[in-house]
């Protein structure tokens, strides 16, 4: 267990459909992450969170959207996907910034099926 | 945007013996961590190296940092069949942490 929790761990889902996926942290951590990881490719970073306000968006595709109501946890709401993202959704947290940045706890993935 | 490259893709070893890992990254950071990963499951913190260390140990791992190349190396000494997974090296960028490629490391019995 590393503190970070992550529902539901596999997931399928149609093009049409809409669905959340969730990650709670236990950690009191300030920063969480959402991470795209597809077969034979880096992690994508998607999201950045830090003290609840969202500092990064790598031009993620507006059919995913994230959000962060409070500290400990944050969602990843999707709509009308495509089969090209199907990968493992991963969620991490961290505490503190810049040179203070502590290394970060990652969730076990959501694995995501677009059919 | 892609931070880190390691190099290599892929190392397979006998047990017993060290493993290299070399990762190689482009802009100014705050720290350089690395990870590793089981096939499809999260990610563990193995180590942390701040932009002013330039060696760390930990158990049987060390790590190497060269700002002034922006390249850092994981020796994972004695290696075990246990020792199988992805490793992943990540820049800290002020809020943000970029992963690099990884390497697949294969060690045998």
């Amino acid at each position: 267990e590393t503190g970070v929790t992550q529902t539901p761990r596999h997931l399928v889902m149609g093009m049409t459909n809409k669905k959340s996926l969730k990650c709670e942290q236990h950690l009191g951590h300030n920063a969480m992450y959402w991470y795209k990881q597809s077969a034979k490719k880096p992690l994508e970073l998607m999201f950045v969170y830090s003290l609840e306000e969202r500092v990064e968006n790598n031009s993620v595709p507006s059919r995913f959207s994230p959000e962060c109501p409070n500290s400990s946890h944050l969602f990843l709401h999707l709509h009308t996907l495509q089969p090209e993202d199907s990968a493992l959704y991963l969620c991490a947290s961290s505490q503190g910034f810049g040179t203070l940045g502590t290394e970060a706890f990652f969730g076990q993935g959501t694995r995501l099926t677009v059919v | 945007s892609q931070q880190g490259e390691e190099d290599p893709q892929a190392l397979s070893i006998q047990e017993g013996e060290n493993a290299t890992m070399n990762c190689s990254y482009k802009t100014s950071i705050n720290n350089l961590q690395w990870y590793r990963q089981n096939s499809g499951r999260g990610l563990v913190h193995l180590i942390l190296i701040r932009s002013n260390e330039r060696e760390k140990h930990s158990g049987r791992l060390r790590v190497t940092l060269d700002t002034s190349k922006k390249s850092s190396s994981l020796l994972i000494t004695a290696s075990r069949a246990a020792d199988t997974a992805s490793y992943f090296c990540a820049t800290r960028v002020t809020d943000k942490l970029i992963f690099g490629t990884g390497t697949r490391l294969q060690v045998f019995p």
